[in-house]
């Protein structure tokens, strides 16, 4: 079992819609969640920051983590066609420590 | 404020063959990592160095790999002799020291590494 799973997608969403990505995770001990977001050969680019439960909100993106069910979520609300990217999932143990990727979802919003 | 940088942004060399990539991260970022992605894979972590100490280097797949920081500044990655195997993308990733209140990571464009 892997220690991070993520749909791979692709995801598929009209232009304006509501956007849920979701990934699931084995280990309790995980306390760090991130999202990023990854452009076609582009490095992945940080997009929310959560440490332990709870909502994060910026701007149209929306981080939820729920430490009971090991459950991770990211909302876009009004999707654009610029939100077409993949989007991964990253988590980690401590501060400073290394990050457990999921394999990313590939979201396509079309105009 | 500059980014995490990469070189080469591509490479592509014979089984066999040496490679050395580059990453330097972001002025005063103490922590410095390697990740790879291999085609069809997520990505995995290879190492971490705080300064110019390893703290971290779990995810080398094998001894031909070797991992530098002179300094504590930039890193180096080389792999001798590389095999079909260690293609994929190798990106590099840099976060200030814990407690700064900023311990997420920024990556780098990655360089693509293609062994034939």
């Amino acid at each position: 079992q892997k220690e991070v799973e993520q749909d791979p997608g692709p995801l598929s969403v009209p232009e304006g819609a509501i956007v849920s990505l979701n990934c699931t995770y084995s280990n309790s001990a995980f306390q760090y969640f991130m999202w990023y977001r990854q452009y076609s050969r582009k490095g992945p680019e940080l997009l929310m920051y959560t440490y332990s439960s709870g909502n994060k909100e910026d701007g149209r993106f929306t981080a939820q983590v729920d430490k009971s069910s090991k459950y991770i979520s990211l909302f876009i609300r009004d999707s654009q066609p610029s939100d077409s990217a993949t989007y991964l999932c990253a988590i980690g143990y401590n501060a400073g420590n290394m990050l457990t990727f999921g394999g990313g979802t590939r979201l396509m919003v079309k105009p | 404020e500059a980014g995490v940088t990469q070189f080469p942004s591509h490479s592509v060399i014979e089984k066999g063959q040496t490679v050395t990539l580059r990453c330097d991260p972001i002025s005063g970022h103490d922590n410095l990592y390697w990740y790879r992605r291999v085609m069809g894979k997520e990505i995995k972590f290879l190492l971490h160095f705080v300064k110019e100490s390893k703290q971290d280097e779990s995810g080398m797949p094998n001894n031909r790999f070797l991992a530098e920081r002179t300094g504590g500044t930039y890193s180096t990655l080389k792999v001798q002799p590389a095999e079909l195997e260690d293609s994929g993308v190798y990106f590099c990733a840099s976060s200030p020291f814990p407690g700064q209140g900023k311990e997420t990571q920024y990556f780098g464009p990655g360089t693509r590494l293609l062994v034939l």
